[in-house]
């Protein structure tokens, strides 16, 4: 079964628009929350981190909003640019730092036009 | 430079011909683990390792093994693969107390035919 539910599949957003890519889990026993971005022919590679202590992380023009009682996570990309065209992908876990067993959503594909 | 190795990067074999792709890291990381990606299906948990000789399985781990017989190699054996093995493989590591996540391989696209 897929613990984190990833929407959309796929995005196409305006240059200097807003990204929104949502999240959804299951297990109350998660508690790291990080995204992920890939690029073409790449591995992915960690882009922002939330744990459910706060409610709002903003690292530059990311931005984690993460509601408990919903069991809901979203990334915002701000002033959205062509080189943020990726494949992100939310992922949770359980564990002190949380990179024992983490679980990842299926992914967005993220293309930003001019 | 910092980096986790996976060889080789591209593997075309048959069905049940045993196979072994390699994974190596110089960050002296405690944790390693190994994920399939596939289309809609996103990043999936084969095998996890929190450190040597300690090794757990993920989510989708029926196929596969892997041992952790020092701490920077974590090679992924398929005995027997099968066509349903086709998938790109991403080798990655971590600190164990880190704020950094997983650095991951570049990948290993296997198909099985």
């Amino acid at each position: 079964q897929q613990q984190v539910k990833q929407s959309p599949q796929s995005l196409i957003v305006q240059k200097g628009g807003i990204s929104i890519i949502n999240c959804a889990y299951e297990n109350t026993a998660f508690d790291y929350f990080p995204w992920y971005q890939q690029f073409p022919g790449k591995g992915p590679a960690l882009l922002i981190a939330i744990r459910p202590d706060v409610s709002e992380k903003k690292e530059g023009r990311f931005t984690i909003s993460f509601n408990k009682s919903a069991k809901q996570f979203s990334l915002h990309i701000m002033d959205s640019q062509p080189g943020d065209s990726a494949t992100y992908f939310c992922a949770a876990s359980i564990g002190n730092f949380g990179n024992e067993k983490l679980t990842f959503g299926t992914g967005t594909r993220l293309t930003i036009i001019p | 430079e910092a980096q986790v190795t996976q060889n080789p990067r591209y593997l075309i074999t048959v069905t049940g011909k045993k196979l072994t792709v390699t994974c190596s890291q110089n960050m002296n990381h405690e944790y390693m683990s190994w994920y399939r990606q596939d289309p809609g299906l996103g990043l999936r948990q084969i095998y996890y390792s929190m450190n040597v000789e300690v090794t757990d399985k993920g989510d989708v781990p029926e196929g596969y093994k892997v041992s952790r017989k020092e701490k920077r190699n974590f090679p992924l054996i398929l005995e027997s693969p099968s066509p349903n093995q086709t998938s790109l493989y991403f080798c990655a590591s971590s600190a164990r107390r880190t704020n950094y996540g997983y650095t991951f391989g570049s990948g290993t696209r296997l198909t099985v035919v």
